[in-house]
């Protein structure tokens, strides 16, 4: 139980692209999802936490603009990376909890991460 | 703030041996909640136990044990009789209790296991 998917897997593409990154949660009902970046050989840095039907809250230094998320269902949310430079290139990684309540003491449940490469 | 603190940045053993890779962690939350991760090559992140502040209670699973210690903040993570298939990188994570959910990673041990 408790599989999140994350799709595509690896992504390359030109610099200007939009990229969109999707993670559902397969057999569970995700209140919050929440997207990570990692830097190679670095630790997760939170992005984003999104809960379902609202507006997604972002961490300090993350550009709203830059990197949408939207969560509109209770399994699906999306991370649009907008008009991508190299700089964005890094493993992105999404993570889904369950439970009724936004503050659910669920544990987060990881998707197996997207590689983005751009060129 | 929260703070998660893994010492050892690298560790190498040879086949069989027992390895623990330390975790210490900070918080000002009563309650809390302490995660050891898994993220092998491949990159997906595998989720190998949550314990509650309450639970000081040792849990051992299979090859794998765990040693909460409110007493010096510490949850430690031993893997007895190591094998190939153990080399990854662990990360330990501590999540708040209240409104404070997220997770606050360590910066993760890789761990080498030798044949």
């Amino acid at each position: 139980g408790a599989v999140v998917s994350q799709h595509p897997s690896w992504v390359i593409c030109k610099s200007g692209t939009s990229v969109k990154i999707e993670c559902r949660s397969l057999d569970f009902q995700a209140t919050t999802m929440f997207w990570y970046r990692q830097f190679p050989k670095q630790s997760l840095m939170l992005m984003a936490t999104s809960n379902e039907g609202s507006k997604a809250t972002y961490e300090q230094g993350v550009e709203k603009d830059k990197f949408l998320i939207n969560h509109a269902s209770l399994t699906l949310s999306t991370l649009t990376v907008t008009s991508a430079h190299p700089e964005d290139s890094s493993f992105y990684i999404c993570s889904a909890r369950g439970g009724t309540a936004v503050y659910s003491n669920q544990p987060q449940h990881f998707g197996d991460g997207t590689r983005l490469s751009i060129l | 703030a929260q703070k998660v603190t893994q010492a050892q940045t690298e560790i190498s053993v040879v086949e069989k041996e027992d390895v623990t890779l330390d975790c210490v962690y900070e918080t000002r939350d009563t309650t809390y909640y302490l995660f050891w991760y898994k993220q092998p090559p491949s990159g997906e992140l595998v989720f190998l136990i949550r314990r509650n502040s309450f639970d000081e209670q040792n849990e051992i699973s299979g090859r794998y044990s765990w040693n909460f210690q409110k007493s010096t903040s510490s949850f430690n993570f031993t893997i007895t009789a190591s094998q190939v298939v153990d080399s990854a990188v662990y990360f330990c994570a501590l999540s708040g209790g209240g409104s404070n959910y997220k997770l606050t990673f360590g910066k993760g041990t890789l761990l080498t296991v030798n044949p």
